[in-house]
């Protein structure tokens, strides 16, 4: 149980184009998403938190409108990064909160290379 | 985010001895820590978790202890198996809730000789 997927597992694109990164809940429903970025040889960074139905809250120093967060159900949830540069090339990283067990569900990642 | 990025120090350690693994924690009103298991490409594992309120608790092969006196956490993993090889994290949470966020402290890079 807990299975949580991420599409595409890698993508490499063009610098200035936007890529979509899905995260989902393949045996759960889960209220709260959370996604974090990592960069090479460092530790997972919270970028913002979600809440079905809600506007997402960034942290600081995350532009909230070059990362969109869609939190379109319990299940599914998106993270675009527009317009895309070689500096967001990272791995990125979603987690289910507010599960039925109240573990927190991390899944696989997203490498992300922008050329 | 609110955890700092550091270049990732690592910890060499002969199969069958014991591992321990620092970290220090930033936030005196966390209330719930988590050391996970991180291989290379994939997502964070759970691997053990304490409460403030507790200053051990073990796992199978795992102990983490936390002294909040100093806001220090430790892991210990009993006789290292090459299967150990990752990079772990601590990290701390305000509140026990699965919808809480959690941040992650800086990480160590566990490598094992044979």
């Amino acid at each position: 149980g807990a299975v949580v997927s991420q599409h595409p597992s890698w993508v490499i694109c063009k610098s200035g184009t936007s890529v979509k990164i899905e995260c989902r809940s393949l045996d759960f429903q889960a209220t709260t998403m959370f996604w974090y970025r990592q960069f090479p040889k460092q530790s997972l960074m919270l970028m913002a938190t979600s809440n079905e139905g809600s506007k997402a809250t960034y942290e600081q120093g995350v532009e909230k409108d070059k990362f969109l967060i869609n939190h379109a159900s319990l299940t599914l949830s998106t993270l675009t990064v527009t317009s895309a540069h070689p500096e967001d090339s990272s791995f990125y990283i979603c987690s289910w909160g507010g599960t039925p067990s109240d573990t927190q569900y991390f899944g696989p990642g997203t490498r992300l290379t922008v050329l | 985010g609110e955890s700092v990025g550091l270049h990732l120090p690592t910890l060499s350690v002969q199969e069958g001895d014991n591992s321990i693994i620092n970290c220090a924690y930033s936030n005196s009103a966390s209330d719930y820590f988590i050391w996970y298991k991180q291989e290379s490409g994939k997502g964070p594992q759970f691997i053990i978790d304490i409460r403030s309120n507790m200053d051990k608790r073990q796992g199978q092969r795992v102990t983490v202890l936390l002294n909040k006196t100093v806001k220090h956490l430790s892991l210990q993993i009993a006789a290292t198996q090459p299967g150990d090889s990752a990079v772990y994290f601590c990290a701390e949470k305000n509140g026990y809730s699965s919808a809480s966020k959690i941040i992650f402290g800086s990480g160590t890079r566990l490598s094992i000789r044979p």
